[in-house]
């Protein structure tokens, strides 16, 4: 299908770590996505992986990818409250100008004390 | 830092009413992107300008919906008229083309909610 998917909705607590979860769809899509988006707020990009890539560190981010499985996360250490938001993935398809990218449906993730 | 900004923030307006969102990009983003975001979901692309030529429309619904990137600057996305569904939040987006390593990394403004009553 064309569908990038993601679960709802996850809940940690302050300084834990959070895992946010995504599968996306088309196997020749060169780069993979983080966005944040704060309430009331456009996406912020976070991080992204290139499609060659197993693993992207980034201060407490964590990017891996499992390209046979279609399947990539995003770990953040040392959750803190100002992480609370819906994190999305997206897949970059096409290329040059004609590329685009398609969006999962967000992930909110709520970090209580 | 540079940004990409939108306006308004903000607009109710009634069914069959007209209604404008404007968005300037990052100076010298040749790439301009136009997203609806409905509530509970992600951003889908409307409409997708390279330079002031439309490169993708295909999910725009040009019964009411019209874009425009007169100058390859910035840009006009409108919806006459609007109707109770097109209650959603909508983005704008810019990318860069110039062959450096961040060449398409797309960066968002804060976006226009419109709600029609």
């Amino acid at each position: 299908g064309e569908d990038v998917e993601q679960s709802l909705f996850l809940s940690v607590r302050e300084g834990d770590s959070s895992v946010i979860n995504c599968t996306y769809t088309d196997s020749s899509s060169t780069y993979l996505y983080w966005y944040k988006q704060e309430p009331g707020a456009g996406l912020q990009l976070l991080t992204y992986i290139f499609s060659n890539m197993d693993m992207k560190q980034d201060q407490r981010l964590t990017v891996l990818l499992n390209k046979k499985d279609k399947h990539l996360s995003l770990r953040i250490a040392d959750t803190q409250t100002g992480d609370s938001a819906i994190y999305f993935c997206a897949e970059r398809r096409g290329t040059g100008t004609a590329s685009k990218l398609t969006f999962g449906t967000g992930t909110r993730l709520q970090v209580t004390l | 830092e540079a940004e990409v900004a939108q306006s308004p923030r903000y607009k109710i307006t009634e069914k069959s009413q007209a209604v404008a969102f404007w968005c300037d990009p990052i100076s010298g983003h040749a790439t301009l992107y136009w997203y609806r975001q409905i509530l509970g979901q992600g951003p889908e692309l409307l409409v997708q300008f390279q330079d002031e030529s439309v490169v993708d429309d295909s999910q725009l619904p040009k019964d009411r919906f019209s874009a425009e990137r007169l100058k390859g600057v910035d840009s006009t996305l409108k919806i006459q008229p609007a109707e109770l569904g097109d209650s959603a939040m909508y983005l704008c987006a810019s990318s860069s083309v110039g062959g450096g390593r961040r060449d398409y990394e797309q960066y968002f403004g804060p976006g226009t909610r419109l709600t029609v009553t």
